[in-house]
């Protein structure tokens, strides 16, 4: 079976502070992850994914995350908050390469807020 | 690329009725679309995983003569509340995905009353 925990349902950074969100997987088997945005009253957007290739993953707007194995976390970081920012994030975790469903398992989300 | 569009993006109607939800991929055939429903602020829940020209299947606790899904072609799944009641109220959001080795791309979502 295969989960997701997302550190913290809510962070607040300053602007052009660094933003880092946390995310935790427990998979069986070679995870595919997922960090997706969802802007109020919006669907999700992919902001970057991590398919067993390269462990540092760079997204849209800025930002990159790195998987690791050992820790088996995907954090989610960017260099520096712009109001822009301002949403809720999810983590996931693709249940490709066991059933091959393609079935995403969703963190809780963590609501980032940037302050100005 | 990868663009889904969900319809209607707001639904207000009496308690009783039945309101469809129309999701289509604009610029890619996607073998399997999914169905979620969102709660003020908590994550995602999936309903059903629904592939072309076969019957969906629902997640446990979703029932399925209660949210009907029809998958009638490669860019197009719809999802029928049937007798809604205010309970049924929330966000329904769907996605789709080319294929197994693809992300999933997102509608913009559908919010639903029902009064």
């Amino acid at each position: 079976a295969q989960s997701v925990t997302q550190l913290g349902s809510h962070v607040s950074v300053s602007e052009g502070a660094l933003v880092l969100l946390r995310c935790n997987y427990s998979s069986s088997v070679p995870p595919y992850l997922f960090w997706y945005v969802q802007y109020p009253n919006q669907g999700l957007q992919l902001l970057l994914k991590y398919t067993s290739a390269a462990t540092l993953v760079k997204g849209i707007n800025g930002f990159e995350a790195e998987f690791k194995k050992s820790e088996t976390s995907f954090h989610l970081t960017k260099p520096s908050a712009h109001m822009s920012d301002a949403a809720e994030y999810f983590c996931a975790v693709s249940d490709l390469g066991s059933s091959n469903t393609g079935k995403l398992i969703f963190g809780q989300g963590t609501t980032l807020q940037v302050k100005p | 690329g990868a663009v889904v569009s969900q319809h209607p993006s707001w639904v207000i109607c009496k308690s009783g009725t039945s309101v469809k939800i129309e999701c289509r991929s604009l610029d890619f055939q996607a073998t399997t679309m999914f169905w979620y429903r969102q709660f003020p602020k908590q994550s995602l829940m999936l309903m059903a995983t629904s592939n072309e020209g076969s019957k969906a299947t629902y997640e446990q606790g979703v029932e399925k003569d209660k949210f009907l899904i029809n998958h009638a072609s490669l860019t197009l799944s719809t999802l029928t509340v049937t007798s809604a009641h205010p309970e049924d109220s929330s966000f329904y959001i769907c996605s789709a995905m080319e294929d197994s080795n693809q992300p999933q791309h997102f509608g913009d979502g559908t919010r639903l009353s029902i009064l």
